[in-house]
């Protein structure tokens, strides 16, 4: 079966860098997804990694290494918007595509 | 916005009712999966459905149910409420440009009392 962990809980200033890590275990990978979402919201599509290396967009970084079965979340220049819950997420738990087993989830909170 | 819609928003039920909630894609994707999402945790997947069958479920025992319509609609059904049922219930539709990508929809707060 496939299971995440994440750490529960970051906290961070306005402005800074904070990284969520993100181990996996998964009787088949295919990518490591991230979602972020704010208290009473849906969960938000931020970045996917099938391959090992870095993907970048905007403020948001997302790294993968399969040998590792690890990745992170980087969030840069950390705005007060920022804080919310981010999840990362592997096919399954049947291996068939769009359905997503996600961890457990990280609350980020971003101080002044 | 992700053109995904649900309903109800709200909904309390008292424990051994049954529900039925609601969700539609703007966009008419033919794949849809629910998610079921308690307090503090991450969504655990419910069950998946693909032109109208059944495609996929999690661990859900069979009281949780669920239908999707022509027009790509879809319901969900949960019979005999237990108290741990008390949840966000979200669903999503596949993304066509990035795998492994699902567009959620607000989701539905259900409290069993």
């Amino acid at each position: 079966g496939q299971s995440l962990e994440q750490p529960s809980e970051v906290t961070a200033v306005e402005g800074a860098i904070v990284q969520i890590n993100c181990t996996y275990q998964t009787s088949g990978f295919y990518g490591l997804s991230w979602y972020q979402q704010h208290d009473g919201g849906a969960p938000t599509f931020l970045s996917y990694n099938a391959l090992d290396g870095l993907e970048e967009t905007g403020r948001f970084s997302s790294f993968l290494s399969r040998s590792d079965s690890y990745g992170y979340l980087l969030l840069q220049e950390l705005q007060m918007k920022d804080s919310a819950s981010y999840f990362c997420a592997v096919r399954g738990p049947n291996n068939a595509g769009n359905m997503l087993t996600f961890g457990g989830g990280t609350r980020l909170m971003v101080k002044p | 916005e992700t053109g995904v819609t649900q309903s109800p928003t709200h909904l309390i039920k008292t424990r051994g009712q049954q529900v039925t909630l609601r969700c539609s894609s703007q966009s008419g994707h033919n794949t849809v999966s629910w998610y079921q999402q308690a307090l503090g945790q991450g969504p655990q997947f419910i069950f998946q459905y693909y032109r109208e069958e059944e495609n996929g479920r999690g661990n859900f025992p069979p009281r949780f149910s669920g239908l999707q319509f022509p027009n790509y609609s879809s319901e969900l059904n949960v019979n005999a409420l237990e108290l741990d049922d008390s949840a966000l219930y979200l669903c999503a539709f596949e993304g066509q440009m990035v795998a492994d990508t699902q567009y959620f929809g607000p989701g539905t707060r259900l409290t069993v009392l």
